[in-house]
């Protein structure tokens, strides 16, 4: 099975900090995705990449940056955390082509005070 | 445009009622896929299935069956005989393929509370 990790469950961190979020995945997918998910609202893609260095902005990135050095580790990285940013963050994996499904981490959930 | 809607926000039903949650999409391309997850209250999506855009077939899985419509851009999920287990959230979403890669665009959820 798929395995995707998250490095935290629930952050609790304060405004202005610098905020690492990270995933692995261990089934060499090429690609991995970084959603905040609010009630209401849904999921919403913030970054994601196909390949090791590169990355693509989704629907929501500002305020948000990505880092991936590895093929396994996707990281999100909140540059100057503020209160609008307290959300349900989950980072996802798939194999590259159209008809592959994406699977999650359990999610962190990210409050900022 | 791409985009996904999931007609209901809430439902609510009584153990051993049959259920649809319906999900409407809208797609340029001519080759894509559906897929639906299930999102219990412990928070990872789970996979449940996946249908492309050739195959209008319906299918079904034990308790869950899914139907897709291509003529009115429907890809609903029936839920026969709920469980109190099934109370989740619940996504369809679209493939979305661009010049970047491969992407899936989200419904925003359908809770689904299953009472006894």
């Amino acid at each position: 099975d798929v395995k995707v990790t998250q490095s935290s469950r629930y952050l609790v961190k304060r405004t202005g900090e610098k905020v690492f979020l990270e995933c692995v995945q261990d089934m060499d997918h090429e690609n991995m995705f970084w959603y905040r998910q609010d009630p209401g609202l849904g999921l919403r893609l913030i970054y994601f990449s196909y390949d090791v260095k590169m990355k693509e902005k989704g629907d929501i990135p500002e305020g948000y940056s990505v880092s991936r050095e590895k093929k396994e580790r996707f990281s999100l990285i909140l540059e100057s955390a503020s209160t609008n940013q307290t959300s349900m963050y989950l980072c996802a994996s798939s194999l590259g082509q159209l008809y592959q499904p994406q699977h999650f981490g359990d999610g962190t959930r990210l409050s900022i005070l | 445009a791409q985009k996904v809607t999931q007609v209901q926000t809430e439902i609510s039903v009584v153990e051993k009622e049959d259920v649809t949650l319906d999900c409407v999409y809208e797609t340029r391309d001519t080759t894509y896929y559906l897929f639906w997850y299930k999102q219990p209250p412990s928070g990872e999506l789970v996979f449940l299935i996946r249908r492309n855009s050739f195959d209008e077939q319906n299918e079904i899985s034990g308790r869950y069956s899914w139907n897709f419509q291509k003529s009115t851009s429907s890809f609903n999920f029936t839920i026969t005989a709920s469980q109190v287990v099934d109370s989740a959230v619940y996504f369809c979403a679209l493939s979305d393929f661009n010049q970047a890669g491969t992407a899936l665009i989200f419904g925003k959820g359908t809770t689904l509370s299953v009472s006894s």
